[in-house]
C-alpha cells in the first residue's frame, strides 16, 4: 500500500528560525513529489520534484529529493508569522496522476 | 497556472438532502480530480473525472454518493448525495498543469451537514 509519511506532526518557532521538514514515501510508479501550503482552504503549490539531488528554491523556501532513500525536506529559513500553515507534501504516480498526500506538519511561527 | 474557481464556497446543508458542487476553469485541462478533506485530517482522493466517460473512483467511494459530471474540458460537477454528519468536510478540485507532473487546486467547498 502507497504511504506518504510527514514529520514532525507540528512544530512551533519563533520569528527568525529556520525549520526543516521531512516527507519520507513508499509509492508505487512514482511521477513526482510536490509541496503543498495550506492556510485556510487551499492547498498552495510550492514545489515539484522529480529528479534526485537538485534544489528547488523560492526566496526563504527551498526543497530538495532523494530519490535512493526516499525522502524530501522542504526547508524554511528566516520564518516569519506568515509561514505559519500546514505544510503537504504529496506523491503523484503513475499514468493516472493521482496524488497520495501525507498527513502535514502544521507550524506555527510565534513573533 | 490555471484559474479554478469552485461553486459553492460553503454551505450549511440538512441530512438527507444532496448539494452539487461545481469545478469551472478558465482553460482547457486534460485531467481533473476530486479530493475530500475531513477536519482534521489529510486530503483523500475521491475520483478522476474523466471528459465524456464515467468518473474513476478510489477505494470506499462510490458513484451513487459521489456522482460526478465531466461534460468539456474546463468544467465538472461533484454531487454529495443523501448528506450525513460524516461528510462535513472540505472538497477541493484540481487539475494538472500543463506538464501534468505537478496538480493546482481550487479554493474549495466547505460543506457542514447537520
Amino acid at each position: 500500500e502507497d504511504k506518504v509519511v510527514q514529520s514532525p506532526l507540528s512544530l512551533v518557532v519563533h520569528e527568525g528560525d529556520t525549520v526543516t521538514l521531512n516527507c519520507s514515501y513508499e509509492v508505487t510508479n512514482f511521477r513526482s513529489l510536490l509541496w503543498y501550503k495550506q492556510e485556510k482552504k487551499a492547498p498552495t503549490f510550492l514545489f515539484m520534484l522529480t529528479s534526485s539531488g537538485i534544489e528547488k528554491k523560492s526566496g526563504r523556501l527551498s526543497s530538495i529529493l532523494d530519490k535512493k532513500e526516499l525522502f524530501s525536506i522542504l526547508n524554511i529559513t528566516a520564518t516569519q508569522t506568515g509561514d505559519s500553515a500546514i505544510y503537504l507534501c504529496a506523491v503523484m504516480k503513475g499514468s493516472a496522476r493521482q496524488l497520495t498526500f501525507g498527513s502535514g506538519t502544521q507550524l506555527t511561527v510565534l513573533p | 497556472s490555471a484559474v479554478i474557481s469552485q461553486k459553492p464556497s460553503r454551505d450549511i446543508c440538512q441530512r438527507g438532502t444532496s448539494l452539487t458542487i461545481q469545478c469551472q476553469v478558465d482553460s482547457q485541462v486534460t485531467m481533473m480530480f476530486w479530493y475530500r478533506q475531513q477536519p482534521g485530517q489529510s486530503l483523500t482522493l475521491i475520483a478522476t473525472a474523466n471528459q465524456g466517460s464515467e468518473a474513476t473512483y478510489e477505494s470506499g467511494f462510490v458513484i451513487d454518493k459521489f456522482p460526478i459530471s465531466r461534460p468539456n474540458l474546463t468544467f465538472s460537477t461533484l454531487t454529495v448525495s443523501n448528506m450525513s454528519p460524516e461528510d462535513s468536510s472540505i472538497y477541493l478540485c484540481s487539475v494538472t498543469g500543463q506538464a501534468q507532473e505537478t496538480q493546482y487546486f481550487g479554493p474549495g467547498t466547505r460543506l457542514l451537514v447537520l
